[in-house]
C-alpha cells in the first residue's frame, strides 16, 4: 500500500503528558497537511509544509503544538503538555507537484488521540 | 465569517432513492471545489472534484456534483443510492486568496444511511 501512513493509531495519554505523532506521505508528494478533526465536525486545517518549510500554520495550533519535516519526507505533530480538549482525531494528508494550481489532497487514516 | 456550510447532518434513504446533498461556502474569487467520503471505518477518500471548466462534475460510484457559481453552491447527487454509500460525505473548498490555495475549508459532513 502507497498512501499515507500515519502512527500510531491510537494514542491515550494522560493529561500534561507529551505525544508525538508521524506521518509518512506518499512517496515523492513535497506537499504535507495535517488536519484536526472532532466528533461531529469536519477536519480543521492545522499546518502545512512544501518540502521542509512550513509554510502556514493556523491560529488553532497553539505554543503547545510543533510539527516538523526535516528532510522533506516524513513529519512529526508534537503536543506538549496535553489537554483533555486536545482529544480528537488528527489526520494527515500530502499532494503532489505542481501540476497547474489544483491541490488534490489524500488523507491518511488519522491519530486517534484520547487525553484523560 | 467563511465558511462552508453543508445543511444536512443526517439523511436516511432507501435503496434506489435518489440523493442530494447540499453545500454551500461563503468565500469570494476563485475556489476549488471537492467532496469525500469517509466509508466506516476507513480514511477519507476524494469522491470528485472541479478546478474549472463543466460546472457539472462526475466521480466515482455514480455520484455528480453541481457547481453554481451565482449560489455559492455545490450539492451532490446520486440518481440511486445503494446500501453500500452508506457514509459520511464532507463538502471542502479550497480558496485561492492570500495563498489560501494550500488548505480545505471543510464542512461539518453529512452522515448517509442507506436502508436495504
Amino acid at each position: 500500500d502507497t498512501g499515507v501512513s500515519q502512527d500510531p493509531r491510537h494514542k491515550i495519554t494522560k493529561r500534561g503528558q507529551n505525544v508525538t505523532f508521524r506521518c509518512d506521505p506518499i512517496s515523492e508528494h513535497n506537499r504535507l497537511y495535517w488536519y484536526r478533526q472532532t466528533l461531529g465536525q469536519g477536519p480543521e486545517f492545522l499546518t502545512y509544509f512544501q518540502n521542509e518549510a512550513q509554510l502556514e500554520k493556523s491560529r488553532l495550533l497553539s505554543d503547545r503544538f510543533s510539527a516538523e519535516r526535516p528532510k522533506g519526507s516524513f513529519s512529526t505533530l508534537e503536543i506538549q503538555r496535553t489537554e483533555q480538549g486536545d482529544s480528537a482525531m488528527y489526520l494527515c494528508a500530502s499532494s503532489p507537484r505542481d501540476r497547474g494550481l489544483s491541490y488534490e489532497q489524500y488523507f491518511g487514516p488519522g491519530t486517534r488521540l484520547t487525553v484523560t | 465569517a467563511q465558511s462552508v456550510s453543508q445543511h444536512n447532518h443526517h439523511v436516511i434513504l432507501s435503496e434506489a432513492a435518489s440523493l442530494e446533498l447540499g453545500c454551500n461556502y461563503s468565500y469570494g474569487g476563485t475556489v476549488n471545489l471537492f467532496w469525500y467520503v469517509q466509508y466506516p471505518g476507513q480514511h477519507l477518500q476524494l469522491l470528485l472534484k472541479y478546478f474549472s471548466g463543466d460546472p457539472l462534475v462526475k466521480g466515482i460510484k455514480g455520484f455528480e456534483a453541481e457547481f453554481i457559481k451565482s449560489k455559492f453552491s455545490f450539492n451532490l447527487r446520486k440518481p440511486s443510492v445503494q446500501w453500500s454509500d452508506t457514509a459520511e460525505y464532507f463538502c471542502a473548498v479550497n480558496p485561492w486568496f492570500s495563498g489560501g490555495y494550500n488548505k480545505l475549508i471543510f464542512g461539518a459532513g453529512t452522515r448517509l444511511a442507506v436502508h436495504p
